[in-house]
C-alpha cells in the first residue's frame, strides 16, 4: 500500500487560508470517509485536527476544515497564525479485510 | 488526564534485541487499541500495527509483520514494541496512539504518547 500524496510544501501570510491535498486511491481516500489530519510541530507528537474528512475534535479550532472529493481529501486552514506552522499529515482508513491506515507523506506549511 | 507515556531513549547495536513500551493512565486500559507509528528521522509517519489490549488480538501493517511483535499486559496497563533482531534501518521515533473521540472509529488517534527515539549503530 503506497503512502499517501501531500504536497512537500504550502505557504503562507497571516490572515490567509491555504488548503492542502492529499491525493490517494480508490482503496482508501476513496472508499472511505475514514480521513484524518494531523499536525506536528518539530520535536513533539502529532496532533488530529480532523477526523472523518470534517469533523473536528473538542478543543481544534475552527479554522481548520476538512473535505473530500474523490480520491482526493483538503485540509484548510483559515485565518493563518504564525502557530500553526507545522507538518502536516493525512491519514486513510484502507483496509479491506483487516485494519489497515495509511498515511500521507506529509505537508510542511510556512507562515510567511 | 488520559495519556499515554513511553519509555525512555534506547541506543543499540545491530542484530540485538529490544523491547519498548507504552503505559496508559487515566482510562480503562481495556477501552481502546493502542497502535504504533514510527517515523524515521526526517520523515513522514507510517503506521505498524495495533493491539487490543482486552484480548491482545493484533493487526500489522504488511511493512511490518514479521519484523516487530506488538504485545501488552493489562494487569499492569502497557502495551510493548519489540524486535528480535534490530536493523540500522529500525533507528526512528516510535509513538503509541489510541483513539478514545466518542463514537469515531479506531483511525483518529487523538491520544498520543510522547515517542521514544531507538537509534540502531554499529
Amino acid at each position: 500500500q503506497s503512502a499517501l500524496t501531500q504536497p512537500a510544501s504550502v505557504s503562507g501570510s497571516p490572515g490567509q487560508s491555504i488548503t492542502i491535498s492529499c491525493t490517494g486511491t480508490s482503496s482508501d481516500v476513496g472508499s472511505y470517509n475514514l480521513v484524518s489530519w494531523y499536525q506536528q510541530h518539530p520535536g513533539k507528537a502529532p496532533k488530529v485536527m480532523i477526523y472523518e474528512v470534517s469533523k473536528r475534535p473538542s478543543g481544534v479550532s475552527n479554522r481548520f476544515s476538512g473535505s473530500k472529493s474523490g480520491n482526493t481529501a483538503s485540509l484548510t486552514i483559515s485565518g493563518l497564525q504564525a502557530e500553526d506552522e507545522a507538518d502536516y499529515y493525512c491519514c486513510s482508513y484502507a483496509g479491506s479485510r483487516t485494519f489497515y491506515v495509511v498515511f500521507g507523506g506529509g505537508t510542511k506549511l510556512t507562515v510567511l | 488526564e488520559v495519556q499515554l507515556v513511553q519509555s525512555g531513549a534506547e541506543v543499540k547495536k545491530p542484530g540485538e534485541s529490544l523491547r519498548i513500551s507504552c503505559k496508559g493512565s487515566g482510562y480503562r486500559f481495556t477501552s481502546y487499541w493502542i497502535n504504533w507509528v514510527c517515523q524515521m528521522p526526517g520523515k513522514g509517519l507510517e503506521w505498524m500495527g495495533r493491539i487490543d489490549p482486552s484480548d491482545s488480538y493484533t493487526n500489522y501493517s504488511p511493512s511490518f509483520q514479521g519484523h516487530v511483535t506488538i504485545s501488552a499486559d493489562k494487569s499492569i496497563g502497557t502495551a510493548h514494541l519489540q524486535w528480535s533482531s534490530l536493523k540500522a534501518s529500525d533507528t526512528a521515533m516510535y509513538y503509541c496512539a489510541s483513539s478514545s473521540i466518542p463514537a469515531a472509529g479506531d483511525d483518529a488517534f487523538d491520544i498520543w504518547g510522547q515517542g521514544t527515539m531507538v537509534t540502531v549503530s554499529s
